[in-house]
């Protein structure tokens, strides 16, 4: 158990919908990232929050956004869904920021299929 | 492309014969780290190498780093059914990208 929680776990809806990905971080981890695995385009680094704050950005669409909130935990809106988001989303956590980075944790992955 | 990327991108070997797979970067680095995934579960550290370690050692698990060439390998000793898994290399810039992967098959 890497102490990173998503929710929830799997998740199947239709194309055009809206849903969102939560994650709880380890305990003291201040730095969020969320990544997209698919089986053509591996895993994809979407964005990362350190302590509320936007750090870093990927390829994450214009469709897509996240927050993380005061008391850590993150979530991953998904809007306008097509069948090509249907994919693993995984969040993961960290102590340290910056270029150090240190190791990630990561939780078991949301399942999102869309129909 | 500030990933690693690892090599080869699938490897099949018998149980308890030893596993090598490499990861080549393009910039310099602060440090590279070692990651595995079981089939659809979430990717679990294995190693951190700092780019001034030359070797690192965790169980049967051998990581070197070559930072003149820009290369990292890790080499698991002695395979079980158990290490059947995707690794990953990861080069932490302002962002940390992973590669495609090595999916390793580990046969009885």
């Amino acid at each position: 158990d890497s102490g990173v929680t998503q929710t929830p776990k799997h998740l199947i809806t239709a194309t055009g919908q809206r849903v969102t990905l939560r994650c709880s971080p380890r305990s003291g981890d201040l730095s969020v990232y969320w990544y997209q695995q698919s089986l053509d385009q591996g895993l994809q680094f979407l964005i990362q929050y350190y302590n509320g704050e936007e750090r870093a950005k990927g390829n994450i669409l214009e469709r897509f956004s996240a927050q993380q909130f005061p008391d850590l935990h993150s979530e991953l809106n998904l809007s306008s869904l097509e069948l090509g988001d249907s994919a693993l989303y995984f969040c993961a956590s960290s102590v340290v920021p910056g270029i150090e980075h240190g190791e990630l944790f990561f939780g078991e992955g949301s399942r999102l299929t869309v129909l | 492309s500030q990933q690693g990327e690892e090599d080869p991108q699938a490897l099949s070997i018998q149980e308890g014969e030893n596993a090598t797979m490499n990861c080549s970067y393009k910039t310099s680095i602060n440090n590279l780290q070692w990651y595995r995934q079981n089939s659809g579960r979430g990717l679990v550290h294995l190693i951190l190498i700092r780019s001034n370690e030359r070797e690192k050692h965790s169980g049967r698990l051998r990581v070197t780093l070559d930072t003149s060439k820009k290369s990292s390998s890790l080499l698991i000793t002695a395979s079980r059914a158990a290490d059947t898994a995707s690794y990953f290399c990861a080069v932490p810039y302002d962002k940390i990208i992973f590669g495609k992967g090595t999916r390793l098959h580990i046969l009885p």
